[in-house]
């Protein structure tokens, strides 16, 4: 089974600039979050969607954050414009909704340094 | 909000030595997840735990969820340099859809 893939794996911006991350999901997983880890912090969630439609959202700084999943498979995450605090891993996590004792699938992650 | 605490922060083990960390929630969880985070990883899945009081072995770890279902560890024996890594717990309560991870305990195993 393929894992959930990201791209890129690395970004440096400048701060006020904007920056895109993609995730593809495992096929089949109807649930996918974007996480945002801070170094030496746990990953917080920013988003979570069930298909196309957004489950919780309200982590989400949305007067700069802003995401989709237009199809149902995979979403973008775009960040306009960046500041220097938004430094850091974003995560894409997947997983099939209701079955019980399974994790989350974490992609690699794409690390976005502000400067 | 609900809140997940993990200590310690840092351990620094010998290898051959234990290591334990310790979850604690603000609120009571309807399970907990277990992750670990290679240096420059991504999390991966260890356990879920759903049951109060519930206790799951995977060879050397062992995971406890509290009777109260608001705290949990991680314990392993007999470390080895493999076991280098961040390890994470994730809460779900049962108000809130969304997994709540700790900060993490990040364990080094000295040789």
């Amino acid at each position: 089974e393929a894992g959930v893939a990201q791209s890129p794996r690395y970004k440096i911006i400048e701060k006020r600039q904007s920056v895109a991350f993609w995730c593809n999901p495992i096929s089949g997983h109807a649930t996918l979050y974007w996480y945002q880890q801070i170094l030496g912090q746990g990953p917080k969630l920013l988003i979570q969607f069930q298909n196309n439609g957004v489950v919780d959202d309200s982590q989400l700084p949305k007067d700069r954050f802003s995401a989709e999943r237009l199809k149902g498979v995979d979403s973008t995450l775009k960040i306009q414009p960046a500041k220097l605090e938004d430094s850091a891993v974003y995560l894409c996590a997947s997983r099939v909704p209701g079955q019980k004792r399974n994790g989350y699938t974490f992609g690699s992650g794409t690390r976005l340094t502000v400067v | 909000g609900q809140q997940v605490m993990q200590i310690p922060q840092y351990q620094h083990v010998q290898e051959g030595e234990d290591f334990t960390t310790y979850c604690n929630s603000s609120t009571t969880l309807s399970n907990i997840q277990w992750y670990k985070q290679r240096p420059g990883g991504h999390p991966v899945f260890l356990i879920q735990l759903v049951k109060s009081g519930e206790v799951k072995k995977q060879k050397r770890l062992t995971f406890q969820f509290g009777e109260a279902k608001k705290n949990s560890s991680l314990h392993i024996t007999a470390t080895q340099t493999t076991d280098v890594g961040t390890y994470f717990c994730a809460g779900n309560s049962g108000s809130a859809r969304q997994l709540t991870f700790g900060s993490g305990t990040q364990l080094t195993v000295l040789p």
